[in-house]
């Protein structure tokens, strides 16, 4: 069965210092990983996908099938990126694309 | 382009109640799954419907049901509450590609209350 932990619960940091939210995932197959993000009073939205390998909002995140994680990083925290972040994965070339999502990470970036 | 838009945004209801939410894919998109999300967790899966089949259901008893119209609208049904089932539900739209896991697209959610 396919996992995904988020082992932070909370994370805070300072303005313009560095951010890694940590995303660990199980899974036997291919994974497609995601990070979703929430804001204050926002519905749950796309971040990143790994398969598209690009640079949102700062944020990158490289997909490593070694340690199974897909972690988060941002090198320089702004004050609107608190938020609650979402790791999830999906399986790839099966009948239905569910998400299995972490329990989510509230980032706090303190001015 | 409109979003995926949900109805009720709250909803209280009493243990043994049914209750029924609904969703409003997001334009083009023929793919809608439904998440659960208790307090404190991330979104469960409970079922994805594509072309009005259900195409695929997380742990989930079958007192959790649904439908998908035509339009590509939805309805999740939840029979005999429970007091485990207060949470909030989302809703996700994606334009499934054969072959491909496509980016859902949330809307902002349902939340039931049971007493």
């Amino acid at each position: 069965a396919q996992r995904v932990t988020q082992p932070e619960k909370l994370l805070s940091v300072f303005k313009g210092a560095p951010v890694e939210l940590k995303c660990n995932y199980s899974y036997s197959g291919s994974p497609e990983l995601f990070w979703y993000v929430q804001y204050s009073r926002q519905r749950l939205q796309l971040l990143l996908r790994h398969i598209s390998r690009e640079s949102i909002k700062g944020f990158t995140a490289d997909l490593n099938k070694g340690e199974t994680s897909f972690h988060l990083k941002k090198p320089f925290a702004q004050e609107e990126d608190s938020a609650m972040y979402y790791c999830a994965l999906t399986t790839r070339g099966a009948g239905s694309y569910q998400l299995t999502f972490g329990k989510g990470t509230k980032l706090s970036v303190i001015p | 382009e409109t979003g995926v838009t949900q109805s009720p945004t709250h909803l209280i209801k009493t243990r043994g109640q049914q209750v029924t939410l609904r969703c409003s894919s997001q334009s083009g998109h023929n793919t809608v799954s439904w998440y659960q999300q208790a307090l404190g967790q991330g979104p469960q899966f409970i079922f994805q419907y594509y072309r009005e089949e259900e195409n695929g259901r997380g742990n989930f008893p079958p007192r959790f049901s649904g439908l998908q119209f035509p339009n590509y609208s939805s309805e999740l049904n939840v029979n005999a509450l429970e007091l485990d089932d207060s949470a909030l539900y989302l809703c996700a739209s994606s334009p499934r590609t054969s072959g491909s896991g496509d980016t859902q697209y949330f809307g902002p959610g349902t939340r039931l209350t049971v007493l």
